[in-house]
């Protein structure tokens, strides 16, 4: 089975610029979580989807931060504009309905100049 | 909302001996924990998990032990290796694990030949 897959796996960008993260969940699974891993932490929640409608975004910054997953299937990240503190690894993960394991992709390794 | 601690932050052992790693959680509604190792620069994965409905489980060397009363879990690896050196994050999550996975800052472990 392949896993989740996220690109690209690096990015360097300057404050003030934006940039988009992209992800492919595991086929079938129709729950698909955005976390963001500062270094030396935990990851935290960004956004959570269930198909294309979104369970819970209690903690993505609006207004910085967007996230779509048109057709229940890919999705993408955005953050527009980025800050220093966006610097960490976003983390995709994805659920299937039958079982409470989430998957995890690679991540993107983040850096704001 | 949810609300992880896990200890010890770092944990240094002899090849062959055992580790231990406690989390307490918050949230009474909390019915999924699992258990990630994350190597430098990878993924989190999934090591083992336990519902709210079982006391312990055991997987080979690696063991996880719930007490719901006191809202403590905490993962057992005995008979340690060094590929067992990682950082190690429990999480807990509602509703089986649909719901967000709240993290805890992380174990470093540090098996040492």
């Amino acid at each position: 089975e392949a896993g989740v897959a996220q690109s690209p796996r690096y990015k360097i960008i300057e404050k003030r610029q934006s940039v988009a993260f992209w992800c492919n969940p595991i086929s079938g699974h129709a729950t698909l979580y955005w976390y963001q891993q500062i270094l030396g932490q935990g990851p935290k929640l960004l956004i959570q989807f269930q198909n294309n409608g979104v369970v819970d975004d209690s903690q993505l910054p609006k207004d910085r931060f967007s996230a779509e997953r048109l057709k229940g299937v890919d999705s993408t990240l955005k953050i527009q504009p980025a800050k220093l503190e966006d610097s960490a690894v976003y983390l995709c993960a994805s659920r299937s309905d039958l079982a409470g394991t989430q998957y995890f992709g690679p991540g993107t390794r983040l850096l704001v100049l | 909302g949810e609300n992880v601690e896990q200890h010890p932050s770092t944990l240094s052992v002899q090849e062959g001996d055992s580790a231990v790693i406690k989390c307490t959680y918050s949230d009474s509604a909390s019915n999924y924990f699992p258990w990630y190792k994350q190597e430098l620069g990878k993924r989190p994965q999934l090591i083992i998990d336990i519902r709210s409905n079982v006391g312990e489980k055991k997987d080979q060397r690696i063991a996880v032990t719930l007490n719901k009363t006191a809202k403590h879990f905490s993962l057992h690896i005995t008979e340690t290796q060094p590929e067992d050196s990682a950082v190690y994050f429990c999480a807990a999550s509602r509703a089986g694990g649909e719901n967000k996975l709240t993290f805890g800052t992380g174990t470093q472990l540090k098996v040492e030949l």
